[in-house]
Protein backbone atom coordinates (compact mmCIF):
# COMPACT_ATOMS: atom_id res chain seq x y z
CA UNK A 1 0.00 0.00 0.00
CA UNK A 2 1.94 3.34 -0.87
CA UNK A 3 2.23 5.67 1.78
CA UNK A 4 1.39 9.60 1.61
CA UNK A 5 3.51 10.91 -1.16
CA UNK A 6 4.76 15.11 -0.79
CA UNK A 7 5.93 16.88 -3.42
CA UNK A 8 8.17 18.69 -4.52
CA UNK A 9 10.56 17.14 -1.34
CA UNK A 10 13.22 20.40 -1.49
CA UNK A 11 12.25 23.84 -2.59
CA UNK A 12 13.76 27.43 -2.80
CA UNK A 13 11.69 30.09 -3.24
CA UNK A 14 12.55 34.18 -3.03
CA UNK A 15 10.91 36.71 -0.98
CA UNK A 16 7.47 37.84 -2.67
CA UNK A 17 7.02 34.40 -4.93
CA UNK A 18 4.32 32.09 -4.22
CA UNK A 19 4.65 28.26 -3.91
CA UNK A 20 2.03 24.77 -4.37
CA UNK A 21 2.25 22.13 -2.51
CA UNK A 22 1.04 19.05 -3.43
CA UNK A 23 -0.20 15.92 -1.21
CA UNK A 24 -1.24 12.34 -2.37
CA UNK A 25 -2.99 10.36 0.57
CA UNK A 26 -3.00 6.63 0.91
CA UNK A 27 -5.82 5.09 -0.78
CA UNK A 28 -9.04 5.29 0.50
CA UNK A 29 -7.60 8.09 3.27
CA UNK A 30 -10.26 10.99 2.84
CA UNK A 31 -8.96 13.66 5.38
CA UNK A 32 -5.62 15.05 4.39
CA UNK A 33 -4.70 17.89 7.28
CA UNK A 34 -1.06 20.19 6.36
CA UNK A 35 1.64 21.18 9.65
CA UNK A 36 4.09 23.74 9.44
CA UNK A 37 6.97 22.59 11.26
CA UNK A 38 10.15 25.10 12.39
CA UNK A 39 12.86 24.46 14.62
CA UNK A 40 11.34 26.87 17.66
CA UNK A 41 7.78 25.88 17.26
CA UNK A 42 7.05 22.41 16.58
CA UNK A 43 4.39 21.05 14.35
CA UNK A 44 2.02 23.81 13.94
CA UNK A 45 -2.02 22.87 12.55
CA UNK A 46 -2.40 24.78 8.92
CA UNK A 47 -5.74 22.90 7.98
CA UNK A 48 -7.97 19.99 7.72
CA UNK A 49 -9.63 19.25 4.50
CA UNK A 50 -12.00 16.22 4.05
CA UNK A 51 -14.62 15.51 0.83
CA UNK A 52 -13.22 18.87 -0.65
CA UNK A 53 -14.30 21.02 2.41
CA UNK A 54 -12.18 22.75 4.91
CA UNK A 55 -13.39 21.43 8.00
CA UNK A 56 -10.87 23.38 10.34
CA UNK A 57 -8.27 25.66 10.04
CA UNK A 58 -5.15 26.78 12.44
CA UNK A 59 -3.69 30.54 13.00
CA UNK A 60 -2.01 31.35 10.06
CA UNK A 61 -2.51 34.45 8.14
CA UNK A 62 -4.65 34.39 4.56
CA UNK A 63 -1.53 34.01 2.62
CA UNK A 64 -1.96 30.19 3.05
CA UNK A 65 -4.56 28.60 1.23
CA UNK A 66 -5.58 24.88 0.42
CA UNK A 67 -7.47 23.07 -1.44
CA UNK A 68 -8.48 19.22 -1.82
CA UNK A 69 -9.67 17.54 -4.91
CA UNK A 70 -12.50 14.85 -5.60
CA UNK A 71 -9.96 12.30 -5.51
CA UNK A 72 -8.64 13.33 -2.07
CA UNK A 73 -5.82 14.49 -3.20
CA UNK A 74 -4.87 17.62 -1.79
CA UNK A 75 -2.75 21.15 -2.40
CA UNK A 76 -1.56 24.26 -0.21
CA UNK A 77 -0.41 27.55 -1.44
CA UNK A 78 1.96 30.10 0.56
CA UNK A 79 1.19 33.68 -1.76
CA UNK A 80 3.64 36.71 -1.05
CA UNK A 81 6.40 34.56 0.56
CA UNK A 82 8.31 35.78 3.64
CA UNK A 83 11.74 34.20 5.31
CA UNK A 84 9.69 33.34 8.12
CA UNK A 85 7.73 31.00 5.99
CA UNK A 86 10.78 28.68 5.50
CA UNK A 87 9.80 25.67 7.20
CA UNK A 88 9.40 21.35 6.75
CA UNK A 89 5.51 21.37 5.18
CA UNK A 90 4.09 18.04 6.58
CA UNK A 91 1.14 16.43 5.11
CA UNK A 92 -1.03 14.28 7.17
CA UNK A 93 -4.08 11.90 6.20
CA UNK A 94 -6.24 9.65 8.02
CA UNK A 95 -9.42 7.37 6.89
CA UNK A 96 -11.67 10.11 8.22
CA UNK A 97 -12.40 12.94 10.91
CA UNK A 98 -10.23 12.71 14.18
CA UNK A 99 -9.95 8.60 13.71
CA UNK A 100 -6.43 9.16 15.58
CA UNK A 101 -4.20 8.06 13.37
CA UNK A 102 -1.92 10.16 11.11
CA UNK A 103 -0.34 8.60 8.32
CA UNK A 104 2.76 11.65 7.40
CA UNK A 105 4.08 12.15 3.89
CA UNK A 106 8.21 12.83 4.28
CA UNK A 107 7.40 16.83 3.54
CA UNK A 108 8.21 19.23 1.34
CA UNK A 109 10.84 21.70 2.39
CA UNK A 110 10.88 25.54 1.73
CA UNK A 111 13.70 27.69 1.82
CA UNK A 112 13.10 31.54 1.39
CA UNK A 113 15.49 33.53 0.47
CA UNK B 1 -7.97 25.64 25.23
CA UNK B 2 -5.48 22.60 24.63
CA UNK B 3 -2.56 22.50 24.99
CA UNK B 4 0.83 20.00 24.92
CA UNK B 5 3.89 20.75 26.55
CA UNK B 6 7.05 18.21 26.37
CA UNK B 7 8.92 20.50 28.64
CA UNK B 8 12.53 18.46 27.66
CA UNK B 9 13.77 19.86 24.18
CA UNK B 10 16.67 17.58 24.11
CA UNK B 11 18.37 14.50 25.58
CA UNK B 12 21.59 12.61 25.18
CA UNK B 13 21.46 9.26 26.78
CA UNK B 14 24.19 6.09 26.40
CA UNK B 15 22.94 3.28 24.40
CA UNK B 16 21.34 0.85 27.03
CA UNK B 17 20.08 3.17 29.19
CA UNK B 18 16.67 3.97 30.00
CA UNK B 19 14.91 7.03 29.10
CA UNK B 20 11.34 9.01 29.89
CA UNK B 21 10.57 11.48 27.68
CA UNK B 22 7.78 13.64 29.35
CA UNK B 23 4.39 15.05 28.39
CA UNK B 24 2.19 17.55 30.14
CA UNK B 25 -1.31 18.12 28.75
CA UNK B 26 -4.32 20.36 29.03
CA UNK B 27 -7.78 20.09 28.12
CA UNK B 28 -11.51 20.97 29.27
CA UNK B 29 -12.63 18.28 27.20
CA UNK B 30 -13.63 14.89 29.59
CA UNK B 31 -12.67 12.53 26.63
CA UNK B 32 -10.42 13.04 24.69
CA UNK B 33 -7.07 10.76 23.05
CA UNK B 34 -3.85 11.42 23.92
CA UNK B 35 -0.85 9.90 21.03
CA UNK B 36 2.85 9.81 20.66
CA UNK B 37 4.63 10.23 17.57
CA UNK B 38 8.45 9.34 16.18
CA UNK B 39 10.10 11.18 13.55
CA UNK B 40 13.66 10.05 12.66
CA UNK B 41 15.91 11.80 10.23
CA UNK B 42 13.81 11.00 7.24
CA UNK B 43 11.32 13.18 8.38
CA UNK B 44 8.21 11.04 8.22
CA UNK B 45 6.42 11.25 11.66
CA UNK B 46 5.22 7.66 12.82
CA UNK B 47 2.44 6.87 14.80
CA UNK B 48 3.51 4.98 17.68
CA UNK B 49 0.28 5.19 20.09
CA UNK B 50 -3.42 6.41 20.65
CA UNK B 51 -4.60 6.61 24.06
CA UNK B 52 -8.16 7.46 25.22
CA UNK B 53 -8.62 9.38 28.48
CA UNK B 54 -10.86 6.60 29.97
CA UNK B 55 -8.54 3.85 29.25
CA UNK B 56 -5.54 4.82 32.24
CA UNK B 57 -3.75 1.06 32.20
CA UNK B 58 0.03 1.32 31.26
CA UNK B 59 0.46 -0.26 28.38
CA UNK B 60 3.72 -1.70 26.98
CA UNK B 61 5.21 -2.95 23.66
CA UNK B 62 8.76 -4.34 23.34
CA UNK B 63 11.12 -1.55 24.83
CA UNK B 64 8.65 1.10 24.79
CA UNK B 65 6.08 2.13 27.83
CA UNK B 66 3.82 4.53 28.19
CA UNK B 67 2.10 6.02 31.56
CA UNK B 68 -0.73 7.40 31.68
CA UNK B 69 -1.86 9.38 34.49
CA UNK B 70 -5.25 11.43 34.63
CA UNK B 71 -4.28 13.01 38.02
CA UNK B 72 -1.12 14.90 37.16
CA UNK B 73 -2.56 15.32 33.32
CA UNK B 74 0.98 13.64 31.59
CA UNK B 75 1.15 10.73 29.50
CA UNK B 76 5.14 9.92 29.33
CA UNK B 77 6.62 7.43 26.96
CA UNK B 78 9.68 5.46 28.46
CA UNK B 79 12.53 3.47 25.98
CA UNK B 80 14.09 1.00 28.05
CA UNK B 81 17.26 -0.67 27.03
CA UNK B 82 17.57 2.49 24.14
CA UNK B 83 19.43 1.54 21.30
CA UNK B 84 20.97 4.14 18.53
CA UNK B 85 18.04 4.02 15.99
CA UNK B 86 15.99 4.71 18.48
CA UNK B 87 17.58 8.10 17.97
CA UNK B 88 14.61 10.41 16.84
CA UNK B 89 12.40 13.63 17.39
CA UNK B 90 9.66 12.24 19.27
CA UNK B 91 6.04 14.30 19.75
CA UNK B 92 3.01 14.10 22.64
CA UNK B 93 0.03 14.88 20.57
CA UNK B 94 -3.60 15.45 21.97
CA UNK B 95 -6.93 15.31 20.10
CA UNK B 96 -10.60 15.67 21.67
CA UNK B 97 -12.58 12.45 21.50
CA UNK B 98 -16.33 12.78 20.24
CA UNK B 99 -15.38 15.86 18.94
CA UNK B 100 -14.93 14.94 15.11
CA UNK B 101 -14.06 18.54 14.00
CA UNK B 102 -11.07 18.70 16.01
CA UNK B 103 -7.29 18.62 15.17
CA UNK B 104 -4.88 16.62 16.95
CA UNK B 105 -2.08 19.41 18.47
CA UNK B 106 1.39 18.33 18.73
CA UNK B 107 3.65 19.35 21.13
CA UNK B 108 7.06 20.61 20.17
CA UNK B 109 8.86 17.53 20.03
CA UNK B 110 11.71 15.92 21.89
CA UNK B 111 14.93 15.23 20.30
CA UNK B 112 16.64 12.33 21.70
CA UNK B 113 20.14 11.59 21.10
CA UNK B 114 21.86 7.79 21.79
CA UNK B 115 24.80 7.77 22.06
CA UNK B 116 26.76 4.57 20.98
Amino acid sequence: KAGVTQTPRYLIKTRGQQVTLSCSPISGHRSVSWYQQTPGQGLQFLFEYFSETQRNKGNFPGRFSGRQFSNSRSEMNVSTLELGDSALYLCATQTGLNTGELFFGEGSRLTVL
Amino acid sequence: AQKVTQAQTEISVVEKEDVTLDCVYETRDTTYYLFWYKQPPSGELVFLIRRNSFDEQNEISGRYSWNFQKSTSSFNFTITASQVVDSAVYFCALSAYMNRDDKIIFGKGTRLHILP
